[in-house]
């Protein structure tokens, strides 16, 4: 079973259009995230919801929607996508001790806006 | 913004050898953890050393932290060409709500 699983794997879509990546986690941790990285690998925090409520948001376009239904889904909404959000999206989960906890991460979802 | 930075940026080394990472860092922190990537992959958590902790050892890596000089190392010992793959220091800051990443060390083993 796949701790923390993201849908899709890839995505690739004009500029303009709005798309949508999920993530679950079947680890029943409180804390989920969203991460950036780019071409140059820089990872970088996007959001962060701890038992479904919104602890981070890291100045990030409102054209970025996260959406957490419960605590074992994070979506990440995207409207009116630009060529400069062409990157790989991380999702993570820690528990609630998440001092002491490393990070778990889905295997990501390479956006490609064209 | 990126924490701090990682150093050096990339390493080629034979296998058997001894790798050294280091990481610099700049704000005061709860943790500082190493992950690696391999290409094309998520990022796999290798250890967390706490801010109270000088030295940890999990099977071949061993981490050390210097708080007074805001830097860590990691020794990955008797290298595998498995050990392949990207390497990344983050801390976790003081009330632990959000992990902030080095730019990373590419680490080449050559068999």
């Amino acid at each position: 079973d796949t701790a923390v699983s993201q849908t899709p794997k890839y995505l690739v879509t004009q500029m303009g259009n709005d798309k949508s990546i999920k993530c679950e986690q079947n680890l029943g941790h409180d804390t989920m995230y969203w991460y950036k990285q780019d071409s140059k690998k820089f990872l970088k925090i996007m959001f962060s919801y701890n038992n479904k409520e919104l602890i981070i948001n890291e100045t990030v376009p409102n054209r970025f929607s996260p959406k957490s239904p419960d605590k074992a889904h994070l979506n990440l909404h995207i409207n009116s996508l630009e060529l400069g959000d062409s990157a790989v999206y991380f999702c993570a989960s820690t528990p609630v001790d998440r001092r002491n906890y490393g990070y778990t991460f889905g295997s990501g979802t390479r956006l490609t806006v064209v | 913004s990126q924490q701090g930075e990682e150093d050096p940026q990339a390493l080629s080394i034979q296998e058997g050898e001894n790798a050294t990472m280091n990481c610099s860092y700049k704000t005061s922190i709860n943790n500082l953890q190493w992950y690696r990537q391999n290409s094309g992959r998520g990022l796999v958590h290798l250890i967390l050393i706490r801010s109270n902790e000088r030295e940890k050892h999990s099977g071949r890596l061993r981490v050390t932290l210097d708080t007074s000089k805001k830097s860590s190392s990691l020794l990955i010992t008797a290298s595998r060409a498995a050990d392949t793959a990207s390497y990344f220091c983050a801390t976790g800051g003081l009330y632990g709500n959000k992990l902030v990443f080095g730019a990373g060390t590419i680490l080449r083993v050559k068999s």
